[in-house]
């Protein structure tokens, strides 16, 4: 298996721009996450799925940010309208299942996003 | 308030020495923990996990404690090589989520 994979692998753009960020999870994994890391917060959860269904999204910070997932193999994260602050790196990763029965999250390269 | 701390400043070390790195945390109760590694430009990767019931895991060479009394686990990479430095970062389950620590730079040089 390739592993996660995410695209663009960076992106920059105006404040005010709408974002996509693009991931396809590891084939079979129930679990994708979708995380968001910076210095000064480190890897902070955004929102996840279970096959397909978002379960948590507590971690959205914004009504600007939004995720589908709309078959196994394809997610999105979309921020609109971007901010400076939404400068960050952004993760995908997917598991089988849940860190709280012991299960560990494979993760993508990341997406680094630089909103000017 | 819920936390988990690593050291944030790095950790410089001399090849062939023990690197140890800790990661403490407050008002969690997880039944597993976890250790990642990130280089720079890349995703975390898993290295280890460790129960709640476990005391001690190891891997090759390396060695994860995790004391439920303390809320304490520490990594230990043995016998460490400048292919070693990186961030390892710890992580804990929440229930059904992993909260991660912000972690630890480690530095081995020759």
């Amino acid at each position: 298996d390739a592993g996660v994979i995410q695209s663009p692998r960076h992106e920059v753009t105006e404040m005010g721009q709408e974002v996509t960020l693009r991931c396809k999870p590891i084939s079979g994994h129930d679990y994708l996450f979708w995380y968001r890391q910076t210095m000064m917060r480190g890897l902070e959860l955004l929102i996840y799925f279970n096959n397909n269904v978002p379960i948590d999204d507590s971690g959205m910070p914004e009504d600007r940010f939004s995720a589908k997932m709309p078959n196994a193999s394809f997610s999105t994260l979309k921020i609109q309208p971007s901010e400076p602050r939404d400068s960050a790196v952004y993760f995908c990763a997917s598991s089988f299942i849940l860190a709280g029965l012991g299960d560990t999250q494979y993760f993508g390269p990341g997406t680094r996003l630089t909103v000017l | 308030s819920q936390k988990i701390e690593q050291n944030s400043e790095a950790l410089n070390i001399q090849e062939g020495k023990t690197a140890t790195l800790t990661c403490n945390y407050t008002n969690y109760s997880p039944a597993y923990l976890q250790w990642y590694r990130q280089d720079p430009g890349r995703g975390p990767v898993f290295l280890l996990l460790i129960r709640e019931n476990e005391k001690e895991k190891r891997k090759e060479r390396l060695k994860v404690t995790f004391d439920t009394t303390l809320k304490q686990s520490l990594f230990h990479i043995t016998a460490s090589q400048p292919a070693d430095s990186a961030t390892y970062l710890c992580a804990l389950d929440n229930t059904d989520k992993l909260i991660f620590g912000t972690g630890t730079r480690l530095q081995v040089f020759p």
